[in-house]
């Protein structure tokens, strides 16, 4: 089945820089990689997703970058602020699996003030 | 329009007892997840379901059971609780139709303890 790894585990940026997360999967049939944002004690929540007919794709401050030859995919996020600390999970999976997603074990946020 | 609602949204289990979660969604998904959640190993799916009276093992199925007799139900059994089940559960639901949108609306999450 998919494997979905992301790096780091955690992150520390000062508040107005960006920050890079990084995710590679195994199935190069995924087609579908969504990032979801998980504040403390809360619900996982979408924020972006890109499918496998696009390289990248941006939302004001966060983008997500694709590059299928590789299977890696990659979360931007410009300008942090500290409302951006949570944990970020990314994830894969392909149309004809029932919309299964395979999530990598996520990365912890930390912007300081 | 609650969205995913679980309940029992906490509970305490001695080992070898059972008990069941409850999800429901008002938002007419076909499809329903339960997925576990422990520190640094990200969101597990358990069992899934593509539509009413249909389900399917995930990733780490041993040890539940589930049953999705109402489209907008779905129920996940421990039949004899391990403290290895201890986690946090979430369940979700999306449209089937992936190029509509592949996105999952979560519910609040259960805090299962298994003593």
């Amino acid at each position: 089945g998919e494997n979905v790894e992301q790096h780091p585990s955690t992150l520390s940026v000062q508040e107005g820089d960006s920050a890079v997360i990084k995710c590679t999967y195994s199935d190069s049939a995924s087609n579908y990689f969504p990032w979801y944002k998980q504040e403390l004690g809360k619900r996982p929540q979408l924020i972006i997703d890109i499918r496998s007919n696009v390289g990248e794709k941006k939302d004001q401050r966060i983008a997500v970058t694709l590059n299928k030859t590789a299977k890696h995919f990659s979360l931007h996020i410009t300008e942090t602020q500290p409302e951006d600390s949570a944990v970020y999970f990314c994830a894969a999976s392909k149309a004809a699996a029932g919309n299964k997603l395979t999530f990598g074990g996520g990365t912890r946020v930390l912007v300081k003030p | 329009n609650a969205g995913v609602t679980q309940t029992p949204k906490f509970r305490v289990l001695k080992t070898g007892q059972s008990m069941t979660l409850l999800c429901a969604q008002d938002m007419n998904h076909e499809y329903m997840y339960w997925y576990r959640q422990d520190p640094g190993m990200g969101l597990r799916l358990i069992h899934y379901s593509v539509g009413e009276g249909t389900t399917a093992k995930g990733e780490v199925p041993d040890g539940y059971n589930v049953s999705r007799l109402k489209k907008q139900n779905f129920l996940l059994g421990l039949e004899s609780a391990a403290p290895s089940q201890t986690s946090v559960y979430f369940c979700a639901s999306s449209y089937r139709r992936q190029l509509r949108t592949g996105e999952l609306f979560f519910g609040e999450g259960s805090r299962l303890t298994v003593l």
